[in-house]
């Protein structure tokens, strides 16, 4: 079965450059989360889309952008880089918010190493 | 907001049972869900509860008591693969959306 897919999979950048995550949800799926995870710690959710729209947002820092296409695959944009910014960044997708159940689906993650 | 705890870590061995309890406070609540997370792969989905009850599938169980804000995984038949981190999750209906809020994470050891 088709799984989430990120690209790229490892991204190593300097301090104050900028980074683009890709994300292409399961086909059909209509709803694209984000999620951080830094060493040891749980991921912690960015921003999600539901049908190319914005639909929640969470701790994502004024110095990241996100959009959601329309042919569904998510890109988000990391600017002026942090070390801090070091991390594990999933893209999950869902199917239908609205049902009650619509597990999110994680991608493998994409390793941001800003050195 | 949510609050969401759960032990660090547990140890266990080959062929045991493990319980994993999971506590939260939350401002709203739309279920809650069991991902494993081994070490810097993506989590995958365990299970899910939004009602009161015990859900079963396979070697794994879930619980959920909405008026305890709490909720546990059960590991049973432990086997060395299943060496990795649990993570509890509440979904919440904020916004417009249902992100998922975790808590720490526990990771179970397995040993022989």
């Amino acid at each position: 079965a088709a799984g989430v897919i990120q690209s790229p999979r490892h991204l190593i950048k300097e301090k104050r450059e900028t980074a683009t995550l890709k994300c292409y949800p399961i086909p059909r799926h209509d709803t694209v989360y984000w999620y951080q995870q830094g060493p040891g710690q749980d991921p912690q959710f960015l921003i999600s889309f539901y049908e190319k729209m914005q639909s929640d947002k969470g701790s994502i820092p004024d110095r990241f952008s996100a959009q959601q296409f329309s042919d569904y695959h998510s890109e988000l944009n990391m600017s002026s880089l942090e070390l801090g910014d070091s991390a594990l960044y999933f893209c999950a997708s869902s199917l239908d918010w609205e049902s009650s159940y619509n597990e999110q689906f994680f991608g493998p993650g994409t390793r941001l190493t800003v050195l | 907001g949510q609050n969401i705890d759960q032990p660090t870590e547990m140890t266990a061995t080959e062929g045991a049972i493990v319980q994993i309890n999971c506590t939260y406070q939350t401002s709203g609540f739309n279920g809650l869900f069991w991902y494993q997370q081994h070490a810097g792969e993506a989590p995958t989905f365990l299970s899910y509860n939004v009602l009161d009850g015990l859900e079963e599938k396979g070697r794994f169980s879930s619980f959920l008591s909405r008026s305890k804000g709490y909720s546990y995984l059960l590991l049973k038949e432990l086997q060395m693969k299943d060496s990795a981190s649990y993570l509890c999750a509440v979904r919440d209906l904020g916004g417009a959306g249902n992100k998922l809020t975790f808590g720490g994470g526990t990771r179970v050891l397995v040993k022989p």
